[in-house]
């Protein structure tokens, strides 16, 4: 079962930072929290991932709470581009543990 | 460039008739998966195969089995479809060690008459 649990659906302006939170409130100390977005008639592409120490990289950036209880994903300056439904999914990183599991995800719709 | 590919984007096929999905990876990834996704859903894991170890999930039904009779091509069938299995299916890979995280083909629409 997913351990992921995301709001249904976000608006934000286009421009703006886009802020999408995630809570994981069971994951356990080797699980990595990962994110992808889907847009449209397309696969899922992977955003970012980390365990415990923020990250950013060239789309996105990922900041993680202390307890590792929950995270946000935030794209600094949203586009039209960026509508998209948008998945965190946890994932231990233990040899022989292969699978990645979906929540729901967030419908982002960046608005002109 | 390196990818999951997967052919064709849209198949129709009759109910009842038997349909093969196909996906091949450039990444030389151990690990290829199949989701399964509908309309306004998150996809469903349906099996993965770690090199030719192949794990089922518990609630995928019998009617779907894969192949993978190499590390480059993973196929998906469905031996009986019915109209509750249109769909769009997802082939992914991954590299099986750390923390690397899945790549995914852009999916075949699976349409039944």
């Amino acid at each position: 079962d997913a351990k992921t649990t995301q709001p249904t659906s976000m608006d934000c302006a286009e421009g703006r930072a886009a802020n999408l939170p995630c809570n994981h409130s069971t994951i356990s100390g080797n699980e990595y929290v990962y994110w992808y977005r889907q847009i449209h008639s397309q696969g899922p592409q992977y955003i970012i991932h980390g365990l415990k120490n923020n990250e950013t990289n060239e789309m996105a950036s990922l900041i993680i709470t202390e307890d590792r209880k929950s995270s946000t994903l935030i794209l600094p300056h949203a586009t039209l581009r960026d509508t998209a439904v948008y998945y965190c999914i946890v994932r231990p990183y233990t040899s022989g543990t292969y699978k990645y599991i979906f929540g729901t995800g967030t419908r982002l719709k960046v608005l002109a | 460039d390196a990818m999951v590919i997967q052919n064709p984007r849209y198949q129709v096929t009759q109910f009842g008739k038997p349909v093969t999905l196909s996906c091949s990876q450039t990444l030389n990834h151990n690990v290829m998966y199949w989701y399964q996704q509908k309309s306004s859903q998150a996809p469903k894991l349906l099996f993965h195969y770690y090199d030719k170890d192949f794990n089922n999930e518990a609630d995928t039904p019998d009617n779907f089995q894969s192949r993978r009779p190499n590390t480059s091509f993973c196929f998906l069938d469905i031996r009986s479809p019915g109209l509750g299995d249109a769909a769009m299916y997802l082939c992914a890979t991954s590299r099986g060690t750390g923390d690397q995280p899945q790549h995914f083909g852009d999916g075949t629409r699976l349409s039944i008459l």
